[in-house]
């Protein structure tokens, strides 16, 4: 079965710099998707940025961009010119690609990382 | 249409109690999901529907939940002889069928307490 990482519980940045956010799985499958997801306190959670694995060019948007590193399993998140808006929980997920995959359907999700901006 | 819809928002339920959830997913999404997220930890898989056909259920969910998507358009989670271990955010989210890499769309979420 995939399993996801976030070795980082919390995270802070002032505003306007820059931070990254960590994240890891462990897969045999060669074709898969990977997101990073935000949920604000006491709301949804929303669809930050995604990745498919056989892309290798890093998915970027506007101040969000991914760092892939397929070969060591890694999918870092760097948020570029922080906003207090920014603060939430975000959390790495995987989803497999094929039919028959063990998490073919699902997302497996991260522990999350807690981001403070601070003014 | 305004997203995937989760009511009610807040649960407060005594043990032992049997306690229903409902989401209305984004109309044209085939495939609905539940998952469930206690405090601090990210969301748990519990079920998968794609129409009105269950295809997976999460080896953790006990038998006291039932989930049903009746007609493949809004789903309801049962959970019978409520513990207090079954306190969490219990989330739901649909997808299309097509182009995985968009991931899903969540709901705000339905927040159970037992107590």
């Amino acid at each position: 079965a995939q399993t996801v990482t976030q070795s980082q519980p919390e995270m802070s940045v002032q505003e306007a710099e820059t931070v990254t956010l960590s994240c890891t799985y462990d897969t045999s499958e060669s074709d898969y998707y990977l997101f990073w997801y935000k949920q604000p306190p006491s709301r949804q959670m929303i669809l930050v940025i995604r990745q498919e694995a056989y892309k290798q060019q890093n998915a970027t948007e506007n101040r969000f961009s991914v760092n892939f590193q397929k070969a060591a399993k890694s999918f870092s998140l760097k948020i570029s010119d922080s906003q207090l808006g920014d603060a939430a929980m975000y959390f790495c997920a995987y989803r497999s690609v094929h039919a028959g995959g063990t998490s073919y359907g699902k997302l497996t999700f991260g522990q999350g990382t807690i981001l403070t901006v601070h003014p | 249409d305004t997203g995937v819809s989760q009511n009610p928002r807040h649960k407060i339920t005594k043990r032992g109690q049997n306690v229903t959830f409902r989401c209305d997913p984004i109309s044209e999404h085939n495939r609905l999901y539940w998952y469930r997220q206690t405090l601090g930890q990210g969301p748990e898989f519990l079920t998968y529907f794609q129409n009105e056909a269950q295809l997976e259920k999460s080896r953790l969910l006990s038998d006291r939940f039932s989930a049903e998507r009746p007609k493949g358009s809004f789903s309801t989670l049962e959970i019978q002889r409520t513990e207090q271990g079954d306190s969490a955010m219990y989330l739901c989210a649909s997808s299309p069928s097509s182009g995985q890499s968009y991931g899903y769309t969540f709901g705000s979420g339905t927040r159970l307490t037992v107590v």
